[in-house]
C-alpha cells in the first residue's frame, strides 16, 4: 500500500499567521488519465471529514481562498495563508490513485 | 444540496453481522461510484470499498475483503455495506461519501461498536 506520511503532526498556530502541512508519499500519485489524485481533507471537533481540495490544487466550493495546495510526484503541501478560529481540526492528506486509496495520519492544528 | 445519511450502526457480538445503509439526495446516485470509510480511534482513517453507478465495478481493501459486501439500489438512492463475521478491530466510525478518488462530500457516519 501506498503510505502517506504528514509532517507536522501537531501544529499550534497564531490566529493570523500562516501554517504549512507537508505530505509525502511512497509512491508517485500521477494516474494513467494524467491527473494526480492527492486530496485534503479537514475534520473539526466532532464533525466528519469535509474535502478542502481535490487532485493536488482545486479548491472546493466554499472553501476559503487562504486555502491552497501545492506539490507533485511525491511532496505535496497545503498552506493556510492566515489561521482563522475555524481552521482548527485535523487535516488529513489522501491519495487516489493507487488501491487502496490511503489517508495521512493527520494534523492536528490548535491555536496558540 | 448534495446531502449523505448513514444508518444501520450499533453494537453486534464478535462474529455477528451488521448492515449499514446510506440514503443520498441531492444528486443522481446512479451516475456517481459510492464509497464507505472507516475511522477507528488510534487507527486513523481507512478506504474499506467502492461501487460503481452500474454496481459492474466494485472494491474492496484487504482487511474487509471475503466479509463485507457493497451493494447498491438506485431506485432508492442507497448504498448498503453488508458486515459479516465482525472483529474487534472492525469498530469504527463508518461514514459514505459520493465518488471513490476525490471522494466527497461524506455523511456523518454511523458507529459500529464490536464488542462481547
Amino acid at each position: 500500500d501506498v503510505v502517506m506520511t504528514q509532517s507536522p503532526l501537531s501544529l499550534p498556530v497564531t490566529l493570523g499567521q500562516p501554517a504549512s502541512i507537508s505530505c509525502r508519499s511512497t509512491q508517485g500519485l500521477v494516474y494513467s488519465d494524467g491527473n494526480t489524485y492527492l486530496n485534503w481533507f479537514q475534520q473539526r471537533p466532532g464533525q466528519s471529514p469535509r474535502r478542502l481540495i481535490y487532485k493536488v490544487s482545486n479548491r472546493d466550493s466554499g472553501v476559503p481562498d487562504r486555502f491552497s495546495g501545492s506539490g507533485s510526484g511525491t511532496d505535496f503541501t497545503l498552506k493556510i495563508s492566515r489561521v482563522e478560529a475555524e481552521d482548527v481540526g485535523v487535516y488529513y492528506c489522501m491519495q487516489g490513485t493507487h488501491w487502496p486509496w490511503t489517508f495521512g495520519q493527520g494534523t492536528k492544528v490548535e491555536i496558540k | 444540496q448534495v446531502q449523505l445519511v448513514e444508518s444501520g450502526g450499533g453494537l453486534v457480538e464478535p462474529g455477528g453481522s451488521l448492515r449499514l445503509s446510506c440514503v443520498a439526495s441531492g444528486f443522481s446516485i446512479s451516475d456517481s461510484y459510492m464509497s464507505w470509510i472507516r475511522q477507528a480511534p488510534g487507527r486513523g482513517l481507512e478506504w474499506i470499498s467502492y461501487i460503481s453507478g452500474s454496481s459492474s465495478d466494485t472494491n474492496y481493501a484487504d482487511p474487509v475483503k471475503g466479509r463485507f459486501t457493497i451493494s447498491r439500489d438506485n431506485a432508492k438512492k442507497s448504498v448498503y455495506l453488508q458486515m459479516n463475521s465482525l472483529r474487534a478491530d472492525d469498530t469504527a466510525v463508518y461514514y459514505c461519501a459520493r465518488g471513490t478518488r476525490a471522494a466527497a462530500p461524506w455523511g456523518q457516519g454511523t458507529l459500529v461498536t464490536v464488542s462481547s
